[in-house]
């Protein structure tokens, strides 16, 4: 059975913190995506991964940034949090173009 | 930025009845995808069809498409009160990422 993992289903984070999100496949997937989810905007794109130590940003990077130094492992890292970036984390993995998502069971990050 | 927009954005039936939402998308796509989230988790994927594809099932599932509209429909027939749930369509903008829309709202009622 195929699984992704989110290191937290829960996090709550003080402001001007350095949070990690971490996230694991264990499909081998080339892919590997992070997005935020908020009501009503649906889900946005931060950064995604097509293969190892390769990144590229997505449709709201700013406040963000990512690792992916091995194929299996996708973090996501909040330089110093603010109470905007409150939200329902999401990481998913794929293989190729076009092809079905797998996703985490999110974590949800409050800021305070 | 976001491809897909569903319509409506939330959706009230009777345990039984069809539910129907549809998809808009802006550009040239290879698939367009369908995803569940049920409250405070993840999305699971329910069916993809293809650019070339007009329409297809899965079970309860009727997916169609239509390129030269850029618009699709995801039909659930005979809801069931698991069902509730938020529906999602994603496109791939013929590129790795996938996009979603703000997603459907639906409501089973028993």
């Amino acid at each position: 059975d195929v699984k992704v993992t989110q290191s937290s289903r829960y996090l709550v984070k003080r402001t001007g913190e350095k949070v990690f999100l971490e996230c694991v496949q264990d499909m081998d997937h080339e892919n590997m995506f992070w997005y935020r989810q908020d009501p009503g905007l649906g889900l946005r794109l931060i950064y995604f991964s097509y293969d190892v130590k390769m990144k590229e940003k997505g449709d709201i990077p700013e406040g963000y940034s990512v690792s992916r130094e091995k194929k299996e492992r996708f973090s996501l890292i909040l330089e110093s949090a603010s109470t905007n970036q409150t939200s329902m984390y999401l990481c998913a993995s794929s293989v190729g173009v076009g092809r079905v998502a797998f996703f985490g069971q999110g974590t949800r990050l409050t800021v305070v | 930025s976001q491809q897909g927009e569903e319509d409506p954005q939330a959706l009230s039936i009777q345990e039984g009845e069809n539910a129907t939402m549809n998809c808009s998308y802006k550009t040239s796509i290879n698939n367009l995808q369908w995803y569940r989230q049920n409250s405070g988790r993840g999305l699971v994927h329910l069916i993809l069809i293809r650019s070339n594809e007009r329409e297809k099932h899965s079970g309860r599932l009727r997916v169609t498409l239509d390129t030269s509209k850029k618009s699709s429909s995801l039909l659930i027939t005979a809801s069931r009160a698991a069902d509730t749930a938020s529906y999602f369509c994603a496109t791939d903008d013929n590129d790795y990422k996938l996009s979603f829309g703000a997603g459907t709202t639906v409501t089973v009622r028993a």
